[in-house]
């Protein structure tokens, strides 16, 4: 919604650039991780995952990034859109019907 | 069109008085969840139902409710509503529970519900 955008970090990049959204995690003994967009006023949608035997994974103009060593999880979106100016969040779990742990997202604004 | 349908997408109520947000899927899927989103918060899980009739409880289950006594429909009732439970609810689903079902089957999520308890 529109107030989910206050108090959080903020990427703000040129259009046509490169993005590369981080995220650490805490849980050693998460094994599947998610990054998920939210645009204003709508709820989350699903982007790209990868699990713990995964270093990287790739998707249409998307790569997930996961560096179990230091506990890190990155987004990297190419050629960086006006569309894809939104919240991004990570999501942790260790899998196994144990919870989600949702990160507290961060804004990427998109300069025309 | 697969979805996950939350409604009423506006609350206003007054502390007290019992209210229900549904929340139903078409997808046939197993996992859904509640989850609610405060500013610098993120997203907090509230119940979660892995399929009919069994439910567990998230990080905030306090003042909550739900049930599943079908696959497709997840209700979440609040019995006495307070000023802290003002906040943005969502409902997700995914056909297998997060992390069990290979790569690909991430949360599909409602439009949320913005509940203002007064």
């Amino acid at each position: 919604g529109e107030s989910v955008g206050l108090h959080l970090p903020t990427l703000s990049v040129q259009e046509g650039d490169n993005s590369i959204i981080n995220c650490a995690y805490s849980n050693s003994a998460s094994d599947y991780f998610i990054w998920y967009k939210q645009e204003s006023g709508k709820g989350p949608q699903f982007i790209i995952d990868i699990r713990s035997n995964m270093d990287k994974r790739q998707g249409q103009r998307v790569t997930v990034l996961l560096n179990k060593t230091v506990k890190h999880l990155s987004l990297q979106i190419a050629a960086t859109q006006p569309g894809d100016s939104a919240v991004y969040f990570c999501a942790e779990t260790p899998g196994g019907y144990q919870k989600v742990t949702f990160g507290i997202g961060t804004k990427l604004q998109v300069i025309p | 069109e697969a979805q996950v349908t939350q409604n009423p997408r506006y609350l206003i109520t007054v502390t007290g008085k019992k209210l229900t947000v549904t929340c139903s899927q078409n997808m046939n899927h197993e996992y859904m969840s509640w989850y609610r989103q405060d500013p610098g918060l993120g997203l907090r899980q509230i119940y979660y139902s892995m399929n009919v009739e069994v439910t567990d409880k998230g990080d905030v289950p306090e003042g909550y409710k739900v049930s599943r006594k079908e696959k497709r429909n997840f209700p979440l009732i609040l019995e006495s509503p307070s000023p802290n439970q003002t906040s943005l609810y969502f409902c997700a689903s995914s056909l297998f529970a997060p992390g069990t079902g290979g790569v690909g089957y991430g949360y599909t999520f409602g439009s949320g519900t913005r509940l203002t308890v007064v």
